[in-house]
């Protein structure tokens, strides 16, 4: 069964600081992994998302992801927060085929002046 | 906006009572998911429906239910409400080929039910 696991369920910077939110996944396959955000009020955006190919993934607004299968990780990152980068980002993985996307617990993102 | 619409927004009732909850996917999804999301459980699969057919089930309720129309929208009923449902409901689409979800899911904004 898949499975992801989000450390920390808050992660503080300071704005122009690097942001690293980790996640490691389960999986018995090959996983997709995504990396989505939500912002107060709204529905969860995608990210950033690895199927296959490159393991060093780029998504919107800065962020960036890599997927390593020895370590089981695919932690997200952003060079330089901003203020506009507080949310709730969640870390989730499926097997393809017929198997749903599982959702990690979030990892709340807080970014001081 | 996401193109996924979810109604009610916000719903407050009694314990015991029974609520639907709306959704209408992106134009020309035909896989509609439904998710709770709580502080304690995080963000919980309950079930998903592709063109009409319950695809897969995840972790719903015997007291909550789900279909999808034809014309793609879809429902969640709960009922014999009690507080611990009190949570945020999303709704989400995708393509939904028949060989199942490696993409994108589109969440709509999610509707919020307090039981009091």
């Amino acid at each position: 069964a898949q499975s992801v696991t989000q450390l920390g369920s808050h992660v503080s910077v300071s704005e122009g600081a690097l942001v690293l939110l980790r996640c490691n996944y389960s999986s018995s396959v090959p996983p997709y992994l995504f990396w989505y955000v939500q912002y107060p009020n709204q529905g969860l955006q995608l990210l950033l998302k690895y199927t296959t190919g490159a393991t060093l993934v780029k998504g919107i607004n800065g962020f960036e992801a890599e997927f390593k299968k020895s370590e089981t990780s695919f932690h997200l990152t952003k060079p330089s927060a901003h203020m506009s980068d507080a949310a709730e980002y969640f870390c989730a993985v499926t097997e393809g085929g017929y198997s749903t996307l599982t959702f990690g617990k979030g990892t709340m993102l807080l970014v001081s002046p | 906006d996401s193109g996924v619409t979810q109604t009610p927004k916000h719903l407050i009732t009694a314990t015991g009572q029974r609520v639907t909850l709306r959704c209408s996917p992106r134009s020309g999804d035909l896989s509609v998911y439904w998710y709770q999301q709580s502080l304690d459980q995080g963000l919980q699969f309950l079930i998903q429906y592709y063109n009409g057919e319950e695809r897969a089930k995840g972790n719903i309720l015997e007291r909550f239910s789900a279909q999808q129309f034809p014309d793609l929208h879809s429902e969640l009923n709960l009922s014999s409400l009690e507080l611990g449902d009190s949570a945020l409901y999303f709704c989400a689409s995708s393509g939904g080929r028949e060989t199942g979800n490696t993409g994108e899911l589109f969440f709509g904004e999610g509707s919020r039910l307090t039981v009091l």
